[in-house]
This record gives C-alpha cells, sequence and structure tokens, in this order.
C-alpha cells in the first residue's frame, strides 16, 4: 500500500539555525500538505500545495516558513530561523483531488534548543 | 466559535459498547469532512470521510448533518483496540483543513 513518508524521523537543532523537513507524498497524488502538532494540542494546518505554488496558508506560515517540491518526488518545508515554540511533530500529508481524503506521514519531531 | 469543535471526553466504555462522537462546524462552505484516529505521538490515520449524508464501513458510520452543522462518529462493539483519539477535520470551502481537537476514547476490558 502506497505511503507517505517524512525524514527524519527527529530533528534536534538550535535556535536560530535553519531546518529542512522532507516528505515524499504518494506517488499520484497532487496535493501536498504541512500540519504542526505541538505536544498535546490539535493538528494545525500551515500549508497546503498544489501545481508547484502555494493554495492557502495559515496565519502561523509567516516569512519564516517556506515550501518546495524540488523535483517530481520531495516535498520540502523549510523554516529559516527556528524559535523555541516551533518545537512541534510536523506531518505532511497528500491527497489525490482537492478535497479528497488526506494521508499523512509519520511525523518528524522537531527539538529546538 | 471554534472553526471544528468536539468534546475532548475522555469517553471510558467497556468492551462491546456503542459509542457516539459528535463534533461541529461553524464554516457553513465547507464540503468534506473526515474522522481520523490518532494514537499516542503518531500520525493521524483515516478513519472515513463524510462527504454526502454518511457513511459506513464496518462497525464504524459517519454522518453529516449540514442543517445543524455537525458530523458524528458511531462505533459499535467497541474493541480495545478502539482506545485512541478520535479527530475531525473539515475543509474551509478552499484549500484548508481545520482539526478538531480531538476525543478521546477508552476501552476498557
Amino acid at each position: 500500500e502506497p505511503e507517505v513518508t517524512q525524514t527524519p524521523s527527529h530533528q534536534v537543532t538550535q535556535m536560530g539555525q535553519e531546518v529542512i523537513l522532507r516528505c515524499v507524498p504518494i506517488s499520484n497524488h497532487l496535493y501536498f500538505y504541512w500540519y504542526r502538532q505541538i505536544l498535546g494540542q490539535k493538528v494545525e494546518f500551515l500549508v497546503s500545495f498544489y501545481n508547484n505554488e502555494i493554495s492557502e496558508k495559515s496565519e502561523i506560515f509567516d516569512d519564516q516558513f517556506s515550501v518546495e517540491r524540488p523535483d517530481g518526488s520531495n516535498f520540502t518545508l523549510k523554516i529559516r530561523s527556528t524559535k523555541l515554540e516551533d518545537s512541534a511533530m510536523y506531518f505532511c500529508a497528500s491527497a489525490g483531488g482537492a478535497r479528497d481524503e488526506q494521508y499523512f506521514g509519520p511525523g518528524t519531531r522537531l527539538t529546538v534548543t | 466559535r471554534k472553526e471544528v469543535e468536539q468534546d475532548p471526553g475522555p469517553f471510558n466504555v467497556p468492551e462491546g459498547a456503542t459509542v457516539a462522537f459528535n463534533c461541529t462546524y461553524s464554516n457553513s462552505a465547507s464540503q468534506s469532512f473526515f474522522w481520523y484516529r490518532q494514537d499516542c505521538r503518531k500520525e493521524p490515520k483515516l478513519l472515513m470521510s463524510v462527504y454526502s449524508s454518511g457513511n459506513e464501513d464496518g462497525r464504524f458510520t459517519a454522518q453529516l448533518n449540514r442543517a445543524s452543522q455537525y458530523i458524528s462518529l458511531l462505533i459499535r462493539d467497541s474493541k480495545l483496540s478502539d482506545s485512541a483519539t478520535y479527530l475531525c477535520a473539515g475543509d474551509t470551502g478552499g484549500f484548508k483543513t481545520i482539526f478538531g481537537a480531538g476525543t478521546r476514547l477508552f476501552v476498557k476490558a
């Protein structure tokens, strides 16, 4: 069964450093998403991406964040200058259509120290 | 009013019980709704989608009530393995999906 994969599973970084989180969506999916979940809190939408551009983003997704699909398979989330409050699980998801079911990857746990 | 709201629970039920969760949404433009289950420190896993009036998959039934703007999830014959947090999610009419905070279910032997 096809699945979304994410690397790394855990990333520890120092405040102010840049991090790139990587995702490989399901191969025939066209819509890609990033979410974050701070420990003990709800899953929060960050951004949706289709046809090589951002479709929609939340107020969390400020200038520190960017997304990219550098090749035909990877989908990345970059945080330019990490803050302590960026510590969270970051989930990538993909879907075949705009309002179709989204399938989630296992997540990257980001710890900012 | 929160965009997607759920009773956090926890719901504590014995094995074999039937349990129902409700989820309300505030955006009348929402078209698609989903139920996910999330185990501790894991990713949300899709349970079922609710596009129109409802959906059934084995012991699980989801219903959508557009007039009252809520969706529900019914679990029949609860198993120990059903213990998890159940998340409802809905689109906002665009390309954004909003999740509720989740309802915790504990099924006891």
